[in-house]
């Protein structure tokens, strides 16, 4: 179990579908992070919330679309993703940019 | 250069022996450096910080820094079945003020 939680864990959608993964902690972080992983793969940074403002987009396409609501939670809104996509999305947080980050179980996403 | 470099393995110890794993980083502001360990299927889990020169020890693991010579490295010992899993460094690239990872060591401890 961690400190930051993840939902849904599996998530499997159509190309055409819009969807939503959440992130959620309380441990009082003022960054949090959504990064990308494919097997066998570090974690691709994908964007950086620091103080609930949109500090690092790192050139994500737009189909991503990320969103703090406040400062305990994140959501990544998908739409019109492609099989490329499929992969584990990581959410984690840190008390700020230069901390240690913790992170979530990960949401594991197929595109069909 | 790339940022955060390591050695992709796999890195095969016998059980019982101390597993060294090794990191260099090009940024020479970098100051905080982090040590992960992920199983497959599962997140990364944070195992080991470090901000200072000099070794850092907790339980089998001690973390050694070196920013003269720009590497961090990871020492497990009495390396146990259990350690076997890919090892992510971490450093935070400070002109960008974001923590970027090398792309892990895989490391196998033999039975």
């Amino acid at each position: 179990d961690t400190e930051v939680t993840q939902t849904p864990k599996h998530l499997v959608m159509g190309m055409t579908n819009k969807k939503s993964l959440k992130c959620e902690q309380h441990m009082g972080h003022r960054a949090m992070y959504w990064y990308k992983q494919k097997a066998k793969k570090p974690p691709e940074l994908m964007f950086v919330y620091s103080y609930e403002k949109l500090s690092i987009n790192e050139s994500v396409p737009s189909r991503f679309s990320p969103e703090c609501p406040n400062s305990s939670l994140l959501n990544l809104h998908l739409h019109a993703l492609q099989p490329e996509d499929s992969a584990l999305y990581l959410c984690a947080s840190s008390w700020d940019t230069d901390q240690p980050q913790h992170f979530g179980d990960g949401t594991r996403l197929s595109i069909l | 250069q790339k940022e955060v470099e390591q050695n992709s393995g796999p890195l095969s110890v016998p059980e019982g022996a101390i597993a060294s794993l090794n990191c260099t980083y090009s940024d020479r502001g970098s100051q905080s450096f982090f040590w992960y360990r992920q199983y497959s299927g599962k997140s990364p889990e944070l195992i080991m910080s470090i901000y200072s020169n000099g070794d850092k020890e907790d339980g089998r693991f001690t973390a050694q820094l070196n920013k003269a010579s720009q590497y961090v490295s990871l020492l497990i010992r009495d390396s146990q079945p259990s350690d076997s899993a890919t090892y992510l460094c971490a450093v935070n690239i400070h002109r960008d003020d974001k923590i970027i990872f090398g792309k892990g060591t895989r490391l196998h401890i033999l039975p």
